[in-house]
């Protein structure tokens, strides 16, 4: 069964440009999540949507990021216009969220996209 | 805000040692996760801790839930080079399924 998807794995840009992050989530999870990892921050919750709508963005930075999910088996993330200080790597990971007595939110994450920003 | 800190925030130690990293906070959390990242990955998931005083053991590592189930605690036996790697903690029970990450336990394990 392939993991959770995401491309590209790397992108290297210039200050000012567009940036499209793109994630595919395991097939049948309701939940998925995009993350910025830096040294200096750590793993950041950016985003994250169940049922492919926006459940929490107050992670996200600013308005230069938005993120959508048309459907069950794609989100992306977009900068526009990207800045030096996005420089991270950007993960995507997915989760079944249930309801029950107990449950545990296991996320499954992507390898992630190291994008480099000049 | 729900916050989780971790220590030590970097470890190096020789093959053979023992250690022990922390995952501390002031806010209770229905569930504790351990993940370990390697250079290049993503975090992938180790144990989930539901219980206030639980103790799990996977080979060389013993996890433990705090009996408020505020606070974890890994520990490693033996360490191997093959440990290496960032430790992350999280705490579950926000809306929906998001969990709150720790800061992380960068380890590396010298042969």
């Amino acid at each position: 069964d392939a993991g959770v998807i995401q491309s590209p794995r790397h992108e290297v840009t210039e200050m000012g440009q567009e940036v499209t992050l793109r994630c595919k989530p395991i097939s049948g999870h309701n939940s998925l999540f995009w993350y910025r990892q830096t040294m200096m921050r750590g793993l950041e919750l950016l985003i994250y949507f169940n049922n492919n709508v926006p459940i929490d963005d107050s992670g996200m930075p600013e308005d230069r990021f938005s993120a959508k999910m048309p459907n069950a088996s794609f989100s992306t993330l977009k900068i526009q216009p990207s800045e030096p200080r996005d420089s991270a790597v950007y993960f995507c990971a997915s989760s079944l969220l249930s309801t029950g007595i107990l449950y545990q939110e296991t996320q499954y994450f992507g390898p992630g996209t190291r994008l480099l920003v000049l | 805000t729900q916050l989780l800190e971790q220590s030590p925030q970097f470890l190096s130690i020789q093959e053979g040692e023992n250690l022990t990293v922390y995952c501390n906070s002031s806010s209770v959390f229905s569930s504790l996760q351990w993940y370990r990242q390697e250079p290049g990955e993503g975090p992938v998931l180790l144990v989930t801790v539901v219980t206030g005083g639980e103790v799990k053991k996977l080979k060389r590592l013993t996890f433990q839930f705090g009996d408020a189930r505020k606070d974890s605690s890994l520990h490693i036996t033996a360490a191997q080079p093959g440990d290496t790697g960032l430790y992350l903690c999280a705490g579950g029970g926000r809306a929906g399924n998001m969990l709150t990450f720790g800061g992380g336990t960068r380890l590396m394990v010298k042969p």
